[in-house]
């Protein structure tokens, strides 16, 4: 069985920085793609990041030069570094992997509150 | 960027109806489509992936078609498990965008 499991959310000020994991099972991360979806409290879902097998990564407009993706594959976990935060980077945050589409499997997400 | 346009954004239905949403890109996506189901407070969940193609334990009261710009999911008969809100994402291209969803409720 896929498991995907975040952490890592939390409280932040507007400015600040924080790094969130994904630690997988039953699913390798070196050998899928692996993303990080965001919503917004009452919103819709928004694609921030992937990363290809062979770890080449893209970025929407709004996380490029802010966030990175990375991943450690003897831990078998992805990580995503958000940096320069604002008031709307608030948002639950997935990690979500895929094979043949990109978001077969959703983790539960990871609640990230950027406030001063 | 390739808009994702779905509709209706919101529908009432009662248990056993037939359900359709449409989902339609501003340019053309091949099949490079899928859709998702999220439940109130919980994770999206994959349900179709080409377009078409049924997820590993989904059931096949779901069924997706289309190609080009325009796609539809439909749920064969409702039941109140269905209840939710369900979203398009083209991955043909990057950015990756979704639909901004349709929420499905009890009538």
């Amino acid at each position: 069985e896929v498991q995907l499991v975040e952490s890592g959310g939390g409280l932040v000020q507007p400015g600040g920085s924080l790094r969130l994991s994904c630690a997988a099972s039953g699913f390798a991360v070196s050998s899928n793609y692996m993303s990080w979806v965001r919503q917004a409290p009452g919103r819709g879902l928004e694609w921030v990041s992937i990363i290809y097998r062979g770890g080449s990564t893209y970025y929407p407009d709004s996380a490029r030069d802010r966030f990175i993706i990375s991943r450690d594959n003897s831990k078998n976990t992805v990580f995503l570094e958000m940096n320069s935060l604002r008031a709307e980077d608030t948002a639950v945050y997935y990690c979500v992997g895929g094979s043949g589409s990109y978001f077969d499997y959703w983790g539960q997400g990871t609640l990230v509150t950027v406030s001063s | 960027d390739i808009q994702m346009t779905q509709s209706p954004s919101s529908l009432s239905a009662s248990v056993g109806d037939r359900v359709t949403i449409t989902c339609r890109a501003s340019q053309g996506i091949n099949n490079y489509l899928a859709w998702f189901q999220q439940r109130p407070g919980k994770a999206p969940k994959s349900l179709i992936y080409l377009a078409s193609n049924l997820q590993s334990g989904v059931p096949s009261k779901f069924s997706g078609s289309g190609s080009g710009t325009d796609f539809t999911l439909t749920i064969s008969s409702l039941q109140p498990e269905d209840f939710a809100t369900y979203y398009c994402q083209q991955y043909a291209s990057f950015p990756l965008t979704f639909g901004g969803g349709t929420k499905v409720e009890i009538k």
